[in-house]
């Protein structure tokens, strides 16, 4: 069964710092990783889906990296702001399998 | 486009009452999938369907039902709530091999 971590649970970081949020996983057999971002009390937000044969994608100041073989995935926010506060999940699809398994999730606070 | 949306927002049930969740989606996407997402336990997966007409079991189907009679539309049953099943419920929709997108949640009570 794949497994994923996401360490830490909480963590608070000054506007300006660059945000590094990692996910792991316990298998690479995976079809595609993709991170979200959940907002207190909203829904997900898709905000990067990388293929298993991609290394990262970016998206404006976020970028994501994946690295299978070690079963990590890394989240880069640059220049964090008060905005960027938000819980952010990661989600991996298991080849053959049409289900994400989730992450608990780094809950980030970005302090002005 | 509206993407993805949940009826109703917020729901108080007592235990023992029955009640239907209805996701709707309309970017044309086969799979839809119904989560419910809890403190400490994450989100995770109840039912999922691949196309109109079909649904498979998750993570944790037990006291749910499904229905996909139509591609737009994927409905979460309960017969018979539990006070364990209050939660916030999930709906989302994908197509095949690509990002899911999701709906804003139904908040759950069962007294």
């Amino acid at each position: 069964k794949q497994e994923v971590t996401q360490i830490p649970a909480a963590l608070s970081v000054p506007e300006g710092e660059n945000l590094v949020l990692n996910c792991s996983f316990t298998d690479s057999a995976i079809y595609n990783l993709q991170w979200f971002r959940q907002d207190p009390g909203k829904g997900l937000t898709s905000l990067l889906l990388i293929q298993s044969s991609q290394r990262e994608q970016t998206s404006g100041r976020l970028n994501a990296s994946l690295d299978k073989s070690s079963g990590r995935s890394t989240l880069y926010i640059a220049a964090s702001q008060p905005g960027d506060s938000a819980t952010y999940l990661c989600a991996v699809r298991p080849r053959g399998n049409n289900r994400l398994a989730f992450g608990k999730g780094n809950q980030v606070v970005v302090i002005p | 486009n509206a993407g993805v949306t949940q009826t109703p927002k917020f729901r108080v049930l007592k235990t023992g009452q029955s009640m239907t969740l209805l996701c709707a989606q309309d970017m044309n996407h086969e799979y839809m999938y119904w989560y419910r997402q809890d403190p400490g336990m994450g989100l995770r997966l109840i039912h999922y369907s691949v196309g109109e007409g079909t649904t498979a079991k998750g993570e944790v189907p037990d006291g749910y039902n499904v229905s996909r009679l139509k591609k737009q539309n994927f409905l979460l049953g309960l017969e018979s709530a539990a006070p364990s099943q209050t939660s916030v419920y999930f709906c989302a929709s994908s197509f095949t091999g690509r990002e899911q997108y999701f709906g804003p949640g139904t908040r759950l009570t069962v007294t």
